[in-house]
């Protein structure tokens, strides 16, 4: 099962960048790394994936060590739609896309 | 229209008695899953069905049983229900079971047994 670890929680003022940290030292050399996220009585919500290169889409950046041992979600401008638990994980080709979900980091943005 | 279904939302019953989840995805993927959510918000992968067929099990008591009676279609039924199966059950699928595939969850269903 993969094993990530990540602080409990974080917290931001609105408008500011955030950066959500992830240590994931069980990687496999072909595993993905997942970032999903979940808002207050709601179900899981992907954010964003990646292999080897950094990658951005419309909601986040994902910065990967060049080890693959360690992540970083970045939200550039944190809203308050965006207080949630942030969860990251990794699945591999022979998991069947199982994902295993840590504590997650619970992200609080201020006004 | 919601990618995916999950009913019912909410569902109190009494220890012991029996009962089914329902979950239906239109994104026309072939893989599907259960995931339970407990009181301490850990979120553990339950089954996962690819093509209608059992792909993951994941140390799941026998008194549950998934049934898959199509690709758009995963349904978790519970037999004898325990005050510690208390939880929020999300339904989950993606295209294909590959690492990189993205997993686009149901809202979830939260089970209150009494």
């Amino acid at each position: 099962d993969a094993k990530t670890t990540q602080p409990n929680s974080m917290e931001s003022n609105e408008e500011e960048p955030v950066h959500l940290p992830c240590n994931h030292s069980t990687i496999s050399g072909t595993d993905y790394i997942h970032w999903y996220r979940q808002l207050p009585s709601q179900g899981p919500e992907y954010v964003i994936h990646g292999l080897t290169s950094n990658v951005n889409n419309r909601m986040a950046s994902l910065a990967i060590a060049e080890d693959r041992k360690s992540s970083t979600l970045i939200l550039h401008r944190a809203t308050l739609r965006d207080a949630a638990v942030y969860y990251c994980t990794h699945a591999g080709g022979t998991s069947y896309g199982k994902l295993t979900f840590g504590q997650g980091t619970i992200l609080t943005v201020h006004p | 229209d919601t990618a995916v279904s999950q009913t019912p939302k909410y569902l109190v019953t009494q220890m012991g008695n029996d009962k089914s989840i329902k979950c239906e995805q239109n994104l026309g993927h072939d893989t599907m899953y259960w995931y339970k959510q407990d009181s301490k918000k850990f979120l553990k992968i339950m089954f996962s069905y690819n093509n209608k067929e059992l792909i993951i099990n994941e140390t799941v008591p026998n008194r549950f049983s998934p049934k898959s009676p199509d690709k758009a279609h995963l349904n978790l039924h519970i037999n004898s229900l325990e005050l510690g199966d208390s939880a929020v059950y999300f339904c989950a699928s993606s295209q294909g079971g590959l690492g990189e595939n993205i997993q686009y969850f149901g809202a979830g269903t939260r089970l209150s047994v009494l």
